[in-house]
């Protein structure tokens, strides 16, 4: 069945300093790929998607690609903030098996002053 | 935005009792809603799928009896668990689709079972 895997956290940056958080796939035909973010004591909210190969998703400095040749869609941000300190979540979506979200582990970031 | 709301945030409850969870949908209509399940340091996993009016289908493993979910209205569902164990314990999260590649989660229920 589909699957998703990220690196396991927790990530510990200085402020400012350029972030990647990887996330690799599994998954039959083509789904769509997704990165969610989790502030302490708040829901899951969407940060970025790319629904086809090649395209890249982009938010609040965030940017992730969805490369079909390697089965991934890692995370970067080149200048990391205190406040982007979250878990951040790798999910797919696939038509083939629902529409339900299927999540990686999630990677915890704290970014220091 | 779409904003789901999720009750209680916390709930302890004791062995063999059943606990209600409530997921609203404050602005929208939520035809098909989501649960998950997390553990310490594990991804979210869907438990089932619910649509308004009609049963909800369960992902394989998760015993319906157990876990029983109402999706009886647009901007309600439930979700019971029933004479709870403390394997129960865990955090729940239930999420709506609203439209084409999006969803919204409500901010989960620690469930702890004593």
């Amino acid at each position: 069945g589909d699957s998703v895997t990220q690196m396991e956290g927790p990530v510990t940056l200085s402020e400012e300093a350029f972030l990647t958080i990887n996330c690799t796939y599994t998954a039959t035909g083509y789904p769509s790929l997704f990165w969610y973010v989790q502030y302490p004591g708040e829901g899951l909210q969407l940060l970025l998607k790319a629904t086809k190969a090649d395209d890249k998703g982009s938010n609040k400095g965030f940017e992730a690609t969805y490369r079909k040749e390697t089965t991934s869609f890692h995370l970067e941000k080149g200048s990391v903030q205190v406040s982007d300190s979250a878990v951040y979540f790798c999910a797919l979506r696939n038509s083939n098996s629902g529409y339900a979200l299927n999540f990686g582990k999630g990677t915890s970031l704290l970014v220091t002053p | 935005g779409a904003v789901v709301s999720q009750h209680p945030s916390r709930v302890i409850c004791k062995s063999g009792t059943s606990v209600k969870i409530e997921c609203r949908s404050l602005d929208f209509q939520a035809t098909t809603m989501f649960w998950y399940r997390q553990f310490p340091k594990q991804s979210l996993m869907l438990m089932a799928t619910s649509n308004e009016g009609s049963k909800a289908t369960y992902e394989q493993g998760v015993e319906k009896d157990k876990f029983l979910i109402n999706h009886a209205s647009l901007t309600l569902s439930t979700l019971t668990v029933t004479s709870a164990h403390p394997e129960d314990s865990s955090f729940y999260i239930c999420s709506a689709s609203i439209g084409d590649y999006g969803y919204t989660f409500g901010s989960g229920t620690r469930l702890t079972v004593v």
